[in-house]
C-alpha cells in the first residue's frame, strides 16, 4: 500500500548524541519535505527536496541536515542533539505537479534531555 | 513574503451550530490555498483546496481576494469535526512549498 513512513515515532535522547530521523515513501513522489512543529504551533518547513541529489533549506533555519540518495528515502540528521531541538518532526511528500496535495507521515516526537 | 494568519487558537461550538474558522493571508501574487486537518491521533491530511471548489465533509471555503481571506465554513457542526485545522498557502510556484497558519483547535460539544 502506498504510504509515507517515519521512524522512530518517539525518541528520547541525551544532549550531544547524533540522531537520524527516517522518512520513506512508497508513493512514487519526487518531492519530499521536512517540517518542524512545536506543540500547538504552526508547521515550519526546514528542508525540501525536488528529487534525488536535490536538497534545499526551508524557511526556518535548522541545524539539521538531509540527504536524498534514493527517491523514496529522505532522512534527517542532527549531528549533536540539544534540548532546543526538542520538537515534532513531520515528513511529507507530493508529486511533481504544481499545487498538489502533500501527504504527511505520522511524525517523530523528539525529546532531547 | 507570504504569511498565513489564523486569529483563533481555540474555537468551541455546540453540535448543530454553524462554524467558521478564519484564515487571512498575505501574498503579492495569485495564491493557492488549502485547509489541512488533523484529527486526534491521526496524521495531518488535506481537507480541501480552493481550486477544487468542492465541499468536503460539509465544509466549504471561498477565496476572497479582496479581503485576502479563505475562511472555512460548515452550516451544522458535528462532534466528529473536532480537530486541529490549518490553513496553508502555496505561493504561486511549482516548488510545492506550503506556508501554514498557526492552526485552530475546533471543539464541537454534544
Amino acid at each position: 500500500e502506498a504510504d509515507i513512513y517515519q521512524t522512530p515515532r518517539y525518541l528520547v535522547i541525551g544532549t550531544g548524541k547524533k540522531i537520524t530521523l527516517e522518512c520513506s515513501q512508497t508513493m512514487g513522489h519526487d518531492k519530499m519535505y521536512w517540517y518542524q512543529q512545536d506543540p500547538g504551533m504552526e508547521l515550519h518547513l526546514i528542508h525540501y527536496s525536488y528529487g534525488v541529489n536535490s536538497t534545499e533549506k526551508g524557511d526556518l533555519s535548522s541545524e539539521s541536515t538531509v540527504s536524498r540518495i534514493r527517491t523514496e528515502h529522505f532522512p534527517l540528521t542532527l549531528e549533536s542533539a540539544r534540548p532546543s531541538h526538542t520538537s515534532q518532526y513531520l515528513c511529507a511528500s507530493s508529486d511533481d505537479l504544481a499545487g498538489t496535495e502533500q501527504y504527511f507521515g505520522p511524525g517523530t516526537r523528539l525529546t532531547v534531555t | 513574503a507570504q504569511r498565513v494568519t489564523q486569529p483563533e487558537k481555540l474555537l468551541s461550538v455546540f453540535k448543530g451550530a454553524p462554524v467558521e474558522l478564519k484564515c487571512n493571508y498575505s501574498y503579492s501574487g495569485s495564491p493557492e490555498l488549502f485547509w489541512y486537518v488533523q484529527y486526534s491521533r491521526q496524521r495531518l491530511q488535506l481537507l480541501l483546496r480552493h481550486i477544487s471548489r468542492e465541499s468536503i465533509k460539509g465544509f466549504t471555503a471561498d477565496l476572497n481576494k479582496g479581503e485576502t481571506s479563505f475562511h472555512l465554513k460548515k452550516p451544522f457542526a458535528q462532534e466528529e469535526d473536532s480537530a486541529m485545522y490549518y490553513c496553508a498557502l502555496l505561493g504561486g510556484t511549482s516548488y510545492g512549498k506550503l506556508t501554514f497558519g498557526q492552526g485552530t483547535i475546533l471543539t464541537v460539544h454534544p
